[in-house]
């Protein structure tokens, strides 16, 4: 059964520092994109960005670019999604979803991360 | 690159179809046989419920459907149920160099 299992749920102050992660399970982690959403507070879905496990190749979303950092480490099948100095607005829930690069959908979601940025 | 667009709300009585769209352009919607459907139920994670426009995968009901004409793709989901209230988010594919593009989400009541 394919599962992905992200890290819990985190409250941190604006300026820290954070990794959440996602280790999946069930199937080869290394042959499948991860890739990273955004929901925040009463908002919609919001891709962040994908990486390749298998060749740590990795594409951001344009409007997040240089704000997170995505990285995989293929011999623990985990993925994780790190932020430098949080600010207040990175409060939201941050769910890992495998592609199926083949239907060109998600097929699989992690359980979701909440994460609050407050002082 | 802009968000689908969606109806943020729709409504039906139990039993009745309701049909939610999902706009896009020709670069996404319109240019590929992409777009994906996803159910989302409050406090958990979306759900895959429609894919390539008109696929259920395996344990979703017949209830639910797809369908595109031109930039618009379609989710109807008929016989309604109460379980079915939930966000309804579409996902359309829109070439090589780019993630793929949500829609805003749209609320459905069973009322």
């Amino acid at each position: 059964e394919v599962q992905l299992v992200q890290s819990g749920a985190e409250v941190k102050k604006p300026g820290e520092s954070l990794q959440i992660s996602c280790t999946g399970s069930g199937y080869t982690f290394t042959s499948h994109w991860i890739g990273w959403v955004r929901q925040m507070p009463g908002k919609g879905l919001e891709w962040m960005g994908f990486i390749y496990p298998g060749d740590s190749d990795i594409r951001y979303s344009p409007s997040l670019q240089g704000q997170v950092t995505i990285s995989a480490d293929k011999s623990i099948s985990t993925a994780t999604l790190q932020w430098g100095s949080l600010k207040a607005s990175d409060t939201a829930v941050y769910y890992c979803a495998r592609l199926n690069m083949g239907l060109l959908t998600i097929d699989y979601w992690g359980q979701g991360t909440q994460v609050t940025v407050s002082s | 690159q802009s968000a689908l667009t969606q109806p943020p709300s729709a409504s039906g009585s139990p039993g009745q179809s309701v049909t939610i769209s999902c706009t896009g352009t020709s670069s996404d919607v319109g240019g590929y046989d992409y777009v994906s459907w996803f159910q989302q139920h409050p406090g958990k994670a979306p759900k895959l419920i429609i894919y390539e426009v008109t696929k259920r995968p395996s344990g979703v009901p017949d209830r639910f459907s797809g369908s595109k004409s031109g930039n618009t793709a379609s989710l109807t989901v008929s016989g309604l149920q109460a379980e079915d209230e939930a966000d309804y988010y579409c996902n359309s594919y829109a070439g090589s160099n780019n993630l793929g593009i949500f829609g805003g989400g749209t609320k459905l009541t069973v009322l």
